[in-house]
This record gives C-alpha cells, structure tokens and sequence, in this order.
C-alpha cells in the first residue's frame, strides 16, 4: 500500500527566506507525482505535475523535483512572500488505478 | 464558468440520519471524485466516476454511496451517519484518467459534523 509522508508538518519562515518542502512515498510504481495548495477553508489548487520520466517542473518561483528510485520529491520556494502562506500536499497516482494517494501536507507560514 | 461547486457548505446531523452531498462541475468533464480530508491523514479517495451512470469504489468507500444520472453531477450519499464520517468532503474532476497527464480541479469542500 502507498504511503505519502511530508515533512514537516509545519514551517515558519521570515519573508523572502527561500525553503524546501518535503514528500516521500514508499512504492515507487508511480505515474506522476502533483503538488497542491490550499489555502483554509477553500479546496486544492494544482501547482506542478512531474510525470515518473521527469526529474523537475518549474512554474515561475516553485521547482519540482523528482527521484523515483529514492521515493522523494522537494517542493522549492524561492523568495518567500507572504501570499504563499497555505498548506501544500503532495500526491502520487499510479497507472493501473485511479488512487491518487496524498500526503497530510505542510502548513507553510510565510511572516512579513 | 463556476467550475467545481458543492452543496451545502456546511452541515450538521445526528447519528443515524441519512443526507446527500451534491457536486456540480460546467467543465464537462469526464471524471468525477469524491474525497474526504481528515486532520493529519490527508486526503482520501471514496468513490469516482469515469462516465455518466458510471461510479467506481476508492479507498475508503463504506458507509457512502454516489450516483452519476447527469454527466455535471455527482452526489455522495451517507445512508445511515456515524460521528467518525464527520470530516471535510471534497469533490472534484478532471477531463481524463486520473493518471494521466490532467489535473483535478477541486470544489471549495463541505464540511460535515455528525453528532
């Protein structure tokens, strides 16, 4: 069965601070691998899908990364402002189902 | 274009009474999901839909049943409430398998007390 860790369960950094988030899983029979936000009380927004054959995605100020074989992925944040506080959850799919297993996520608190 | 919507936002009941979740998505979408988010564990898959008149069991589909009459809806229904469904219930859809390269869109969620 799919595990999905994060780590840590909670982060607090000083404004333009640049952080890492943590996600491992323990079948590494994956297709993708997503990273949500979500900001309290409000549903999931898609941030980077990485496909299995990929290493990393890049949107603006976030970077993906992806090691299968080591079942780890790194959420990077480069220049932290205080918008991007939310909590971020990663989840993994596999091919042959549609279980998309999450993590408990990471309640990132960015301080001006 | 709403996107994803729930009904209700909130709701509270008492153990033993039976209620419906409704999710509506103006995307045309394909695939429907229905899931729940627990203090610490994440999300969990219930049941999906791969097609109108389609449903599918997830990870954690007892105590609930869904039906998909309208290819926009997807209702999630608790026959019989106990206090350990009390949770925050997420729907959401996407145009293809999930595996895929396709995301999710998610509604904002219904929040749901059983006492």
């Amino acid at each position: 069965k799919q595990e999905v860790t994060q780590i840590p369960a909670a982060l607090s950094v000083p404004e333009g601070e640049n952080l890492v988030l943590n996600c491992s899983f323990t079948d590494s029979a994956i297709y993708n691998l997503q990273w949500f936000r979500q900001d309290p009380g409000k549903g999931l927004t898609s941030l980077l899908l990485i496909q299995s054959s990929q290493r990393e995605q890049t949107s603006g100020r976030l970077n993906a990364s992806l090691d299968k074989s080591s079942g780890r992925s790194t959420l990077y944040i480069a220049a932290s402002q205080p918008g991007d506080s939310a909590t971020y959850l990663c989840a993994v799919s596999r091919d042959d189902n549609n279980d998309m297993r999450f993590g408990a996520g990471t309640r990132l608190t960015v301080k001006p | 274009n709403a996107g994803v919507t729930q009904t209700p936002k909130f709701r509270v009941l008492k153990t033993g009474q039976s209620m419906t979740l409704l999710c509506a998505q103006d995307m045309n979408h394909e695939y429907m999901y229905w899931y729940r988010q627990d203090p610490g564990m994440g999300l969990r898959l219930i049941h999906y839909s791969v097609g109108e008149g389609t449903t599918a069991k997830g990870e954690v589909p007892d105590g609930y049943n869904v039906s998909r009459l309208k290819k926009q809806n997807f209702l999630l229904g608790l026959e019989s409430a106990a206090p350990s469904q009390t949770s925050v219930y997420f729907c959401a859809s996407s145009y293809s398998l999930l595996a895929r390269q396709e995301t999710q869109y998610f509604g904002p969620g219904t929040r749901l007390l059983v006492l």
